[in-house]
């Protein structure tokens, strides 16, 4: 069974750096084909992809926010750290961590989530 | 404003059959396949359709997937009180990044 979960500050303040670790079990991240993103949503708002990483630390980030998005993985420790610089209200959002094989030479899909953590952006 | 473009709302009686629809690109929908998840309120997205078609193990075969060009359909048959979430689709886009719609609220009325 595979489950993962969110970790980090449920407040930071505008301009501070945000850090976020998923802590998955039930799979390896050193496992061909295997991967774990990062999505998030606004409260009331639709899903927003931000970045995901594969076991051959292949990495992509949203092109929006590329800029300000870091993702790495600890493998012995089976969790994907995601980092965001110069946070903003807009920020403020429901950040979820899931699941993503590789299928038939392209990403594949989000499954299971984690259950996500709600970051708020405020001073 | 999402890269895929979902109705804001939908809604149908118990045991009707509802679509939402989604529709995208020739980047995107058009040269990629379509997922589908549903979120029940409060709770985390849920994986509902993989591949355009494909349900995961343990989703109801009332709920399937179609895609055609640059569109891909949702669609639910002998709806329930239970269905009554927000829908949404993705697809990997050729610019290197996945892109979701704005999801469709569902109604049961």
């Amino acid at each position: 069974q595979i489950t993962l979960k969110e970790s980090g500050p449920t407040l930071v303040k505008p301009t501070q750096t945000l850090t976020l670790t998923c802590t998955f079990s039930g799979f390896s991240l050193s496992t061909s084909g295997v991967g774990v993103g990062w999505i998030r949503q606004p409260p009331g708002k639709a899903l927003e992809w931000l970045a995901l990483i594969y076991w051959n630390d292949d990495k992509r980030y949203s092109p929006s926010l590329k800029s300000r998005l870091t993702i790495t993985k600890d493998t012995s420790k089976n969790q994907v750290v995601l980092t965001m610089t110069n946070m903003d209200p807009v920020d403020t959002a429901t950040y979820y961590c899931a699941h993503t094989p590789w299928y038939n030479w392209n990403p594949g899909w989000f499954d299971p989530w984690g259950q996500g953590t709600l970051v708020t952006v405020s001073s | 404003q999402s890269v895929l473009t979902q109705p804001p709302s939908a809604s149908g009686t118990p045991g009707q059959r509802v679509t939402i629809s989604c529709s995208g690109s020739s980047s995107n929908i058009g040269s990629n396949t379509v997922n589908w998840y549903q979120q029940l309120p409060g709770t985390a997205p849920k994986l509902l359709i993989y591949s355009n078609n494909q349900r995961p193990s343990g989703v109801p075969d009332r709920f399937s997937g179609s895609k055609s060009g640059t569109s891909a359909s949702l669609a639910i048959s002998g709806l329930q009180s239970e269905d009554e979430a927000d829908y949404y689709c993705a697809a990997w886009d050729d610019s290197l990044s996945w892109v979701f719609g704005g999801g469709t609220k569902l109604t049961v009325l």
